[in-house]
């Protein structure tokens, strides 16, 4: 099985413009993730999902929104990228919350200028 | 605030041992994490620990110690493969998880 796939691998994005991430699990995992990584910092939590119809906001939401229209796909959108969102997004899904391991993508390396 | 401190950089030589140690302040403790994270690469399960103690796997070993805020990962027999950054994570109150930044481990030969 595929696991968890995220589109594009890269991207370089011009400041303004708008762009959504997308990421598919085949796991049937209830939970999902978005997660950016920049360097000396830990992971940090954008949004979640704790099942399909719902999301919630994590430590850094600002800039960004989800939806998850069904169980397989969470799209993150950035509605009008700013330098600062220069980073590597991970998608996530654990079959549920909390103890469940999580399972990530390959990410996606975003670069706004 | 909530706060995960791991060392940033080690060390190590091919066959020898290895711990790398997490110290964490979260708002309430649901069970601590680790992670590989190999250069350009996504994070990989290794252990979970909840309970106080040690837990082995194979090669890498995880212990907690809640009253005291800490654990370690143990890896032995070090391979130039374990070459990676090594992610300390703890499940807050929220049962959301809260990262360190990581640990890069270098194995020398």
């Amino acid at each position: 099985t595929a696991g968890i796939t995220q589109a594009p691998t890269s991207q370089i994005l011009a400041a303004g413009r708008s762009m959504t991430l997308r990421c598919t699990q085949d796991m049937r995992h209830n939970a999902m993730y978005w997660y950016r990584q920049d360097l000396g910092l830990g992971l940090r939590l954008i949004h979640y999902s704790n099942t399909a119809g719902t999301t919630g906001k994590g430590e850094v939401p600002d800039g960004y929104s989800v939806s998850r229209a069904n169980t397989d796909d969470f799209p993150l959108t950035l509605a009008s990228a700013v330098p600062s969102q220069t980073s590597v997004y991970f998608c996530a899904s654990s079959e549920g919350t909390g103890q469940n391991e999580q399972f990530f993508g390959p990410g996606t390396r975003l670069t706004v200028l | 605030g909530q706060n995960i401190d791991q060392p940033t950089e080690m060390t190590a030589t091919e066959g020898a041992i290895v711990q790398i140690n997490c110290t964490y302040q979260t708002s309430g403790f649901n069970g601590l994490f680790w992670y590989q994270q190999h250069a350009g690469e996504a994070p990989t399960f290794l252990s979970y620990n909840v309970l106080d103690g040690l837990e082995e796997k194979g090669r890498f070993s995880s212990f907690l110690s809640r009253s005291k805020g800490y654990s370690y990962l143990l890896l032995k027999e070090l391979q130039m493969k374990d070459s990676a950054s090594y992610l300390c994570a703890v499940l807050d109150s929220n049962y959301q998880l809260i990262w360190g930044a990581g640990t890069k481990l270098i194995i020398k030969p």
